[in-house]
C-alpha cells in the first residue's frame, strides 16, 4: 500500500520557469491538501479540495494552482516560479474533510524539495 | 482564529530521560488534536490524535492529554531513544475546518 506519493522528489528551477507538481493517493480518499514546509514556520497550506471536483484557497495560495484531476490525483503548479518559493511541499489526503469530520488524520506524502534559484 | 503553540527547540536529551513537548491551543468549540512526528528526510507520520476533551493519545510509549480547561496537548514519553530523534509538531483540525493547522515544530535529539 503506497499511501501518498509525490512526484519528483526534488527539483532545481531557474526564476521564471513553470513546473507541476504531482500528487497521488491509493486510500480512496475525499480530501487532498497541499501544504509547504520552511524553516521555523511549520507546515501552511497552500490549496486544499475537499472532495472530488472542488478546490479552495488555504493560507498561501499566491503564486500557485492546482487541479484535482479525479479522485486519487491533486496537483501543484507553479506557473512562473520565484525564489520565495523554495521550500518543500507536501502533499495529504484525508477520508473526509469538513464539519462534523475534525478526528480524520492526514497521511503525507515524503514531499517535494524544490529550489528556485 | 484557529492557532497552535509549541514549545521551540532544540530539544536535546540523554537516551532514557524523560521528554515533555508543550503544545498550546486556541480554538472554537472542540477542535480534534494531534501530533505528528517528522524524520529526516521523510513526511509527516500521525503519531497520536485525541478528539475530545480528557482523552489521551498514546502510541510507540508517547502520551498526550487532551486538557481543555488548560487548552493543552503535551506530548509525553518516559525514556526516549536515539531513534525518537526527530521533529514533532502539534496540530489541530476545528470542527468546522477542513485542513491542519500545525505549531511550527519542535527539534528533538537524543544522545546515547
Amino acid at each position: 500500500n503506497a499511501g501518498v506519493t509525490q512526484t519528483p522528489k526534488f527539483q532545481v528551477l531557474k526564476t521564471g520557469q513553470s513546473m507541476t507538481l504531482q500528487c497521488a493517493q491509493d486510500m480512496n480518499h475525499n480530501s487532498m491538501y497541499w501544504y509547504r514546509q520552511d524553516p521555523g514556520m511549520g507546515l501552511r497550506l497552500i490549496y486544499y479540495s475537499a472532495s472530488e471536483g472542488t478546490t479552495d484557497k488555504g493560507e498561501v495560495p499566491n503564486g500557485y494552482n492546482v487541479s484535482r484531476l479525479n479522485k486519487r490525483e491533486f496537483s501543484l503548479r507553479l506557473e512562473s516560479a520565484a525564489p520565495s518559493q523554495t521550500s518543500v511541499y507536501f502533499c495529504a489526503s484525508s477520508e473526509v474533510g469538513g464539519t462534523g469530520y475534525s478526528n480524520q488524520p492526514q497521511h503525507f506524502g515524503d514531499g517535494t524539495r524544490l529550489s528556485i534559484l | 482564529g484557529n492557532s497552535v503553540t509549541q514549545m521551540e527547540g532544540p530539544v536535546t536529551l540523554s537516551e532514557e530521560a524523560f521528554l515533555t513537548i508543550n503544545c498550546t491551543y486556541t480554538a472554537t468549540g472542540y477542535p480534534s488534536l494531534f501530533w505528528y512526528v517528522q524524520y529526516p528526510g521523510e513526511g509527516l507520520q500521525l503519531l497520536l490524535k485525541a478528539t475530545k476533551a480528557d482523552d489521551k493519545g498514546s502510541n510507540k510509549g508517547f502520551e498526550a492529554t487532551y486538557r481543555k480547561e488548560t487548552t493543552s496537548f503535551h506530548l509525553e514519553k518516559g525514556s526516549v531513544q536515539v531513534s525518537d530523534s526527530a521533529v514533532y509538531f502539534c496540530a489541530l483540525k476545528g470542527q468546522a475546518g477542513t485542513a491542519l493547522i500545525f505549531g511550527k515544530g519542535t527539534t528533538l535529539s537524543v544522545s546515547s
